[in-house]
C-alpha cells in the first residue's frame, strides 16, 4: 500500500508569490495534517482537516489556508511567501476517529525555499 | 512552556550498543498520546512507536522500546543493538485529548559509530 504521498518535493519561490503543496493520505485514512518545520526545530502545527472540515488550525497567519477534498487529498496554500517560510512542509495521514490511540504517519515533505 | 522537552540536542552510541534517548511532557489532560519519529537528512519522518496514557505496558517495536513512567511525565526512548543506520534526528511527540494536533520536541541528533 501506498504510505502519504506529498508533491512537489523540491520547489523554490519567489519573495510575494504563492505556491500550493499537495498530499494524498493513506488509504482509508480521512484526516490529513499540515507542519511547518524549519531548521533546527521540530515541525509546527498549522491545520488539521477531517472529513473536508477544518478541525485545528495552529498559531500561523491567514496567509496559509488548506482544504480537503472528497478524496480525502489536501492542498496547502500559501500566499505573499516571506523569506520566513523557507521550510519543509509535512502532511500527516491518520484515521483519526477522535481516539488517542491513532497512529500518525507523514510523508516525504515538501521542501520550500524562498528567495 | 514547553510541553515536550528533549534534553539532549545531540547523542553519540557505538554501534551494537543500547542507546537512551530522553523526552519529559508537561500536560494536563488525562488522555494523551505520545510519538517517537526518525527523521533521516531526506526529512521523512518515519513513525517509530506510540503510548498510550492508559496503555499498562511499555510499548515495544522490534528494536525500539518506550520507557514511560507516568508519575515522572517520561517517556525515553531506548534503541537496543544501534545500527548504523540509526543515525538521525529523534524527535518525541505528544497528542492531547481527542485533538489530532502533535506538539513536537526539539529533536535529539543520534550519531551512531563504527
Amino acid at each position: 500500500d501506498a504510505g502519504v504521498t506529498q508533491s512537489p518535493t523540491h520547489l523554490i519561490k519567489t519573495r510575494g508569490q504563492h505556491v500550493t503543496l499537495r498530499c494524498s493520505p493513506i488509504s482509508g485514512h480521512k484526516s490529513v495534517s499540515w507542519y511547518q518545520q524549519v531548521l533546527g526545530q521540530g515541525p509546527q502545527f498549522i491545520f488539521q482537516y477531517y472529513e473536508k472540515e477544518e478541525r485545528g488550525r495552529g498559531n500561523f497567519p491567514d496567509r496559509f489556508s488548506a482544504r480537503q477534498f472528497p478524496n480525502y487529498s489536501s492542498e496547502l496554500n500559501v500566499n505573499a511567501l516571506l523569506l520566513g517560510d523557507s521550510a519543509l512542509y509535512l502532511c500527516a495521514s491518520s484515521s483519526w476517529t477522535g481516539r488517542v490511540g491513532n497512529t500518525i504517519y507523514f510523508g516525504e515533505g515538501s521542501w520550500l525555499t524562498v528567495v | 512552556a514547553q510541553k515536550i522537552t528533549q534534553t539532549q540536542p545531540g547523542m553519540f552510541v557505538q554501534e551494537k550498543e543500547a542507546v537512551t534517548l530522553d523526552c519529559t511532557y508537561d500536560t494536563s489532560d488525562p488522555s494523551y498520546g505520545l510519538f517517537w519519529y526518525k527523521q533521516p537528512s531526506s526529512g521523512e519522518m518515519i513513525f517509530l512507536i506510540y503510548q498510550g496514557s492508559y496503555d499498562q505496558q511499555n510499548a515495544t517495536e522490534g528494536r525500539y522500546s518506550l520507557n514511560f513512567q507516568k508519575a515522572r511525565k517520561s517517556a525515553n526512548l531506548v534503541i537496543s543493538a544501534s545500527q548504523l543506520g540509526d543515525s538521525a534526528m529523534y524527535f518525541c511527540a505528544m497528542r492531547e485529548g481527542r485533538g489530532g494536533k502533535l506538539i513536537f520536541g526539539q529533536g535529539t541528533e543520534l550519531s551512531v559509530k563504527p
